[in-house]
């Protein structure tokens, strides 16, 4: 099965911009993949911020956005807040089946 | 306002079964496609399982293939997942999943908070 791979960790000031990525050990990844992208604060459910590389979630803030850069998934943040603190998750889509990254923790300070 | 709200997990032993319930709200579960995805402490997050509109298809990942039976009931707005043969690696928080699918492509839409799962002796 194919490994998804995510930055463990981030800094980001508050104000500031971050990308963090979404890597394949399949090789480079794709709109094929149909990229996703949740975040999960402690105690709470995850939400879908983006789907299918680049399409915001009705409730996404227009501060995220998604795409493709160097191989890899991408998930850009612009102007981050102290509310966007938390875990990132990507999932690619291989033939349909779902394989999640490890997660990025996103600190703001 | 939108809940998926899991229930039926617990501690268990080796060998034994549990049956997980989610219970939805705010949306009609028919009109989605719904997955079953596990967080582990060890491997993160993994897909278990999904199933469609009206039941069919249904798939599971390899892990759990054989053990594991996911249903749903769309007139009570339910979602199901029968555990059986649970094993320590069956240890994890199990969310259920509104999904959406269009031409292949299949995205969460909403995520439940979990339902516990401890498999222990």
């Amino acid at each position: 099965q194919a490994v998804v791979t995510q930055e463990p960790s981030l800094t980001v000031s508050p104000g500031g911009t971050v990308t963090l990525t979404c890597g394949s050990s399949t090789g480079a990844v794709t709109s094929g993949h149909y990229p996703c992208w949740f975040q999960q604060k402690s105690g709470q459910a995850p939400r879908t911020l983006i789907y299918d590389t680049s399409n915001l979630h009705s409730w996404t803030p227009t501060r995220f956005s998604g795409s493709l850069l160097g191989g890899k998934a991408a998930l850009t943040l612009s102007g981050a807040q102290t509310e966007d603190e938390a875990e990132y998750n990507c999932l690619l889509s291989y033939s349909g089946v779902w394989v999640f990254g490890g997660g990025t923790k996103l600190t703001v300070l | 306002e939108v809940q998926l709200v899991e229930s039926g997990g617990g501690l268990v032993q080796p060998g034994g079964s549990l049956r997980l319930s989610c219970a939805a709200s705010g949306l009609t579960l028919s009109s989605y496609e719904m997955n079953w995805v596990r967080r582990t402490p060890g491997k993160g997050l993994e897909w278990v399982s999904y199933i469609g509109f009206s039941g069919s298809p249904i798939f599971y990942a390899d892990s759990v293939k054989g053990r594991f039976t996911i249903s749903r009931d769309n007139a009570k707005n339910s979602l199901f997942l029968q555990m059986n043969s649970l094993g320590a690696e069956d240890t994890a928080l199990y969310y259920c999943v509104a999904t959406i699918c269009s031409g292949g492509r299949c995205y969460p839409d909403y995520w439940g908070q979990g339902t516990l799962v401890t498999v222990s002796s």
